[in-house]
């Protein structure tokens, strides 16, 4: 088990450019999350995906920032057009909600983090 | 406002030596309590999960309480190693919440440890 890959981990980009960042859940998790961590912060969530569904983006940008989870392939977080203040590390979790069992119990798997830096 | 705090926000000790950090939360309906182990340029990796009727859980040289009437938490790490130098971070979950991801995390202790 391969845990949570994320990639590409270090990305450069110029200003107006476009960020990619993909994260594979880990087998058997259908529930993806993404996070952005700020030097020096904490974790701030972003965007909660289920396959094909985007069930929470309250945390998420309204302009520039978009994410996805198809039915086949990785969870995808788009930058569009970036600024300098949208460097930061990018961290993708997964987990896996058994039936039944509470939300709020369940444990997330952290991939390594993609870490945007715009020039 | 759901909210968690951490203490201290960094600490320095020798290796050999131990350390207790601090969590205090104010999430409520509280189901329960995780902290996780973030080391320099990684993901963060959970050490221990604690539920409302827990009171003390070890993991290796690293022990959680937790005082679910006070709100409070802690993580001692026992012995500590140059490996222990990481950010520790507390992380708190409402039962009222729908969404796993979008539990209260608190900001972390930097834990450094020198030789």
């Amino acid at each position: 088990n391969a845990g949570v890959m994320q990639n590409p981990r270090h990305l450069v980009r110029r200003r107006g450019q476009e960020a990619r960042l993909r994260c594979s859940p880990m087998k058997g998790h259908s529930h993806v999350y993404w996070y952005r961590q700020l030097p020096e912060e904490g974790l701030k969530f972003m965007v909660y995906l289920q396959k094909e569904n985007i069930i929470d983006e309250s945390g998420m940008p309204k302009e520039r920032f978009s994410a996805e989870f198809p039915k086949e392939g990785p969870s995808i977080l788009r930058i569009q057009q970036v600024v300098r203040g949208d460097s930061a590390a990018y961290f993708c979790a997964s987990s896996h909600i058994p039936a039944g069992e509470k939300v709020g119990a369940n444990v997330l798997t952290f991939g390594a983090g993609s870490r945007l830096t715009v020039l | 406002k759901n909210q968690v705090e951490q203490s201290p926000q960094s600490l320095i000790i020798l290796e050999g030596k131990n350390c207790t950090l601090q969590c205090n939360y104010t999430v409520s309906p509280f189901s329960n309590l995780r902290w996780y182990k973030q080391d320099t340029g990684r993901g963060p990796v959970s050490l221990t999960i604690m539920t409302f009727s827990e009171n003390t859980k070890s993991n290796g040289r690293y022990t959680a309480t937790l005082d679910a009437d006070t709100k409070q938490s802690s993580l001692h790490i026992t012995a500590s190693q140059l490996s222990d130098s990481a950010s520790y971070i507390c992380v708190v979950s409402s039962t009222f919440q729908t969404n796993a991801g979008k539990s209260t995390f608190g900001d972390g202790t930097t834990l450094t440890v020198k030789p």
